[in-house]
């Protein structure tokens, strides 16, 4: 079966620490992106990326850091620098940027 | 700036009810205009519009894309309690690689 997986599902974290959300696709798309989503709120745009070894800055990129050497993989690394993390975190893929992008079921992130 | 406003933001009905729901944008170099249905977790994918595709239909959802008013709205008629959803509106604008998404519409169908 095509997709994204995102994992892991649940995160908690202690203040200070780094922590990395996993995201894999087989879907062969170039394209990919992670979100944030606060409770009532639509999704800022954190990192994407449109190719292989090549990412850009969202809206929201401070405290947040990403890699890009596979296709397939996308991972985002939340730093101790993000001063809110707790949050909902999707990331998505599309075959060009601009199109249909189709979502992982997301990590919740809590900071204790 | 780019800039995509969804009105309302949350909307309560009841079962039977025919809701609409609205996506105005500002985005150089449209491209295309998108809408997702989130219940719990990942977006599910609704509709694409763009300047050769105006208007979308699929059972009891359409949507029409106004290239004049900047804007796209989103109806749902005779709604179910499984409509109840955030309703997000995206646009595709420039050749940024990338989605503004709006704030998104909570609605709510009641029994």
């Amino acid at each position: 079966d095509g997709g994204i997986t995102q994992s892991p599902k649940y995160l908690f974290r202690k203040e200070g620490q780094n922590v990395t959300l996993s995201c894999e696709q087989n879907l062969n798309h170039d394209a990919m992106y992670w979100y944030r989503q606060d409770p009532g709120q639509g999704l800022r745009l954190i990192y994407y990326s449109q190719i292989v070894n090549d990412f850009q800055k969202g809206d929201i990129a401070e405290g947040y850091s990403v890699s890009r050497e596979k296709k397939e993989s996308f991972p985002l690394t939340v730093t101790s620098a993000q001063k809110n993390p707790t949050a909902f975190y999707l990331c998505a893929s599309s075959i060009d940027g601009g199109n249909e992008q189709f979502f992982g079921p997301g990590t919740r992130l809590t900071v204790l | 700036e780019d800039k995509v406003v969804q009105s309302p933001l949350s909307l309560v009905v009841h079962e039977g009810d025919t809701v609409t729901l609205n996506c105005s944008y500002e985005v150089t170099n449209f491209r295309s205009l998108l809408w997702y249905k989130q219940e719990k977790k990942a977006p599910t994918f609704l509709f694409m519009l763009t300047s050769s595709g105006i208007e979308k239909k699929s059972g009891r959802l359409s949507s029409i894309l106004d290239k004049k008013e900047l804007s796209s709205i989103l109806n749902i008629t005779a709604t179910q309690t499984g409509d109840s959803a955030i309703y997000l509106c995206a646009v595709a604008g420039s050749n940024t690689g990338k989605l503004i998404f709006g704030q998104g519409t909570t609605l709510q169908v009641k029994p």
